[in-house]
This record gives structure tokens, sequence and C-alpha cells, in this order.
């Protein structure tokens, strides 16, 4: 079974600018997270979606959006960039059926705001 | 809500001697509780979770955890390092909420592990 894809691998922007990241989970998951990796701040939740609703969100300003598709991609949209949303930006995919769930993560999408 | 604490955000064993990575969580309602491995580069790989069914969870490559509940622990343990065990790894907790399960992990800071020849 393939795992979970994130496109691009990696990104960089200037400040101001907008960006769409991409993920494809595992065949078969039908609920996909969003995570943001930095040095300063660790792993932080942004949103899970689960058949193309969203059914929890982080701490996040609403610059971070998401969506998910009926094959149960998803997107992650960030508008205004700033500094400070240079991270490494990763997705999970897992049956959605608990919080007992394994997630699976993918390799994440590097971004860099210059 | 949910928070964990990983004590030693590096630590540094001799190839073959015990690996011992500490985590403690926090609560208010019976956590599932998840150890992932981070590789340079890469995403986050399960190395082990406990979900209630037995206290001693074993993992892949060697790793073992023990939910300790009077000690709001899940500390991760190997008792041989091996050089490939070279990682970033990462306690996470998960908790059923009140209006129903949170779909979300909460990590802890991480920890470094360095292995020596």
């Amino acid at each position: 079974k393939a795992g979970v894809t994130q496109t691009p691998r990696y990104l960089i922007k200037t400040r101001g600018q907008q960006v769409t990241l991409s993920c494809s989970p595992i065949s078969g998951h039908r609920s996909v997270s969003w995570y943001q990796q930095t040095p300063g701040q660790g792993l932080q939740f942004l949103f899970e979606y689960f058949s193309e609703t969203q059914r929890n969100k982080g701490n996040f300003p609403g610059r971070f959006s998401g969506r998910q598709f009926s094959n149960s991609r998803s997107e992650m949209n960030v508008s205004t960039l700033e500094l400070g949303d240079s991270a490494l930006y990763l997705c999970a995919s897992s049956s959605g059926q608990g919080s007992y769930d394994t997630q699976y993560f993918g390799p994440g999408t590097r971004l860099t705001v210059l | 809500a949910q928070s964990v604490t990983q004590l030693g955000s590096h630590v540094s064993v001799s190839e073959g001697a015990l690996v011992l990575l500490r985590c403690n969580y926090s609560s208010s309602v019976p956590p599932y509780l998840f150890w992932y491995v981070q590789y340079p580069n890469q995403g986050l790989q399960l190395l082990l979770k406990y979900t209630s069914a037995a206290t001693l969870v074993k993992g892949i490559n060697g790793f073992e955890a023990e939910f300790k509940k009077s000690e709001t622990s899940f500390h991760l343990t190997k008792p041989s390092a091996h050089m490939s065990d070279a990682a970033e790894y990462f306690c996470a907790v998960s908790a059923q909420g009140s209006g129903g399960s949170n779909y979300k992990l909460t990590f802890g800071k991480g920890t470094l592990l360095t292995v020596n020849p």
C-alpha cells in the first residue's frame, strides 16, 4: 500500500504571498490531519478533516485554512505569508474512527518564507 | 486538555547500552499514548501505541514502553542501542474528549537520541 504523499516537498515563498500544500492519504483512509513543525514550537496541530468536514481545529490564525475532497485528498492554504510561517508541514492520515487510531505521516513539505 | 512532557531534549548513549526516553502526560480523561520516531528530512514513523489493552507495549525495532497510570508516565526503552536508533523521538497523547474523540495528537517537544560507537 502506498504511504501518505505530500507535494511539493520544498517551497520558497516571500512574505505576503499565499501557498497551497497538497496531501494524498493512504488508500481507504478518510481522515487527514495537518501539523506544523518548527524548532521553537515543536509539533502543533492545525486541523483534521473527515469525509470533507473539518472536525477539529488547532489554535492558528484564520490565514491557515484547509479542505478535503471527496477522494479524501486534502489541501491546506496559508495566505499572507509571514516569516514565522517557515516550517515543516506534515500531513497524516488515518481511518478516522477514533482517537486511538494510528496516524500515518507523510514526509512533509518544507516551506521557507523570505 | 492534554499535554506531554519529555524530560531531556537530548540523550546520548553508547552503542549496546540501554535506551531510556522519558515521557509524562497530563490528561483529564483516559489517554491514548504514542511514540513516534523522526529521522532527518523525513516524516514521523509510529514505534508503538497504548490504547488500554495492555500496560506493557512492544513496538518495532526492539522498543517497548510501559504505561504507569499512578506516575502518569509512558517511558520508552530499548535494552541495547544501535547506531541506526539515532533520531528524534516524540511522545504524543490523544484522548476521548467530553464531546467525543478530539482526533488530534498533542506532542511533546521531542528527545534527540545520539548513539556513540
